[in-house]
């Protein structure tokens, strides 16, 4: 009963460096969203996927990017990490078009220095 | 302006007080309100949410949306040490969630 799963749960960047963050829902969701969460700041939507085969910007888009790869999976690539990324980042999805009710993924620490 | 907005609060109450937290909201047009709860380096997790207004129970959490002034209340009764969390409220814009930034609730046993 995996639900969302995130890897890798921690990761430490140097600036300038590129990484993929992987998430897989095995709950046959439609919606997929990749979340920030800063401390004062709450949860900032970055890009979700109503559906297979489309992508969104959300509130803080700049310097990342998406791809849905499938139903099951959503990454979310740093092209070139600057310190300002360094957050928890959360994948969620949905099953219901309102959204709902989202599922969370246990996040992934990214620290870049 | 947010689309939410949430106190962070942080609270601290003793164990079996009546914990009140709050968000105000800006668009009269959202229907759906959200309180998701999250343990300390966990992902946030759904507690409860109403469609439009009025209340709604569940054991010993009440979640209440007042349409008319743009605010929706989350109380807990008799409140546990194991409901030391961060309570955030959310709203549905779209197909997509919008978060207020999290009140920090600790419950001294």
């Amino acid at each position: 009963n995996a639900g969302v799963t995130q890897t890798p749960k921690f990761q430490v960047l140097k600036t300038g460096q590129s990484m993929t963050l992987q998430c897989a829902q095995d709950m046959n969701h439609n919606s997929m969203y990749w979340y920030r969460q800063d401390p004062g700041m709450g949860l900032r939507l970055i890009y979700y996927s109503a559906s297979e085969g489309t992508t969104d910007k959300g509130e803080v888009p700049n310097g990342y990017n998406v791809s849905r790869l499938n139903k099951r999976e959503f990454s979310l690539r740093l092209e070139s990490a600057a310190p300002s990324q360094t957050s928890v980042y959360f994948c969620a999805s949905s099953g219901n078009a309102g959204g709902t009710e989202a599922f969370f993924g246990q996040g992934t620490r990214l620290t870049v220095v | 302006q947010k689309e939410v907005e949430q106190d962070p609060g942080p609270l601290s109450v003793p164990e079996g007080a009546i914990v009140s937290l709050n968000c105000t909201y800006s668009n009269s047009a959202f229907q759906y309100f959200m309180w998701y709860r999250q343990y300390s380096r966990k992902g946030p997790e759904l507690l409860m949410y109403t469609y439009s207004s009025g209340n709604k129970e569940d054991g010993r959490f009440t979640a209440q949306v007042d349409k008319s002034s743009k605010y929706i209340s989350l109380f807990i009764r008799d409140s546990q040490p194991s409901d030391s969390a961060t309570y955030l409220c959310a709203i549905v814009n779209d197909y997509k969630l919008s978060f207020g930034a999290g009140t920090t609730v600790t419950v001294r046993a």
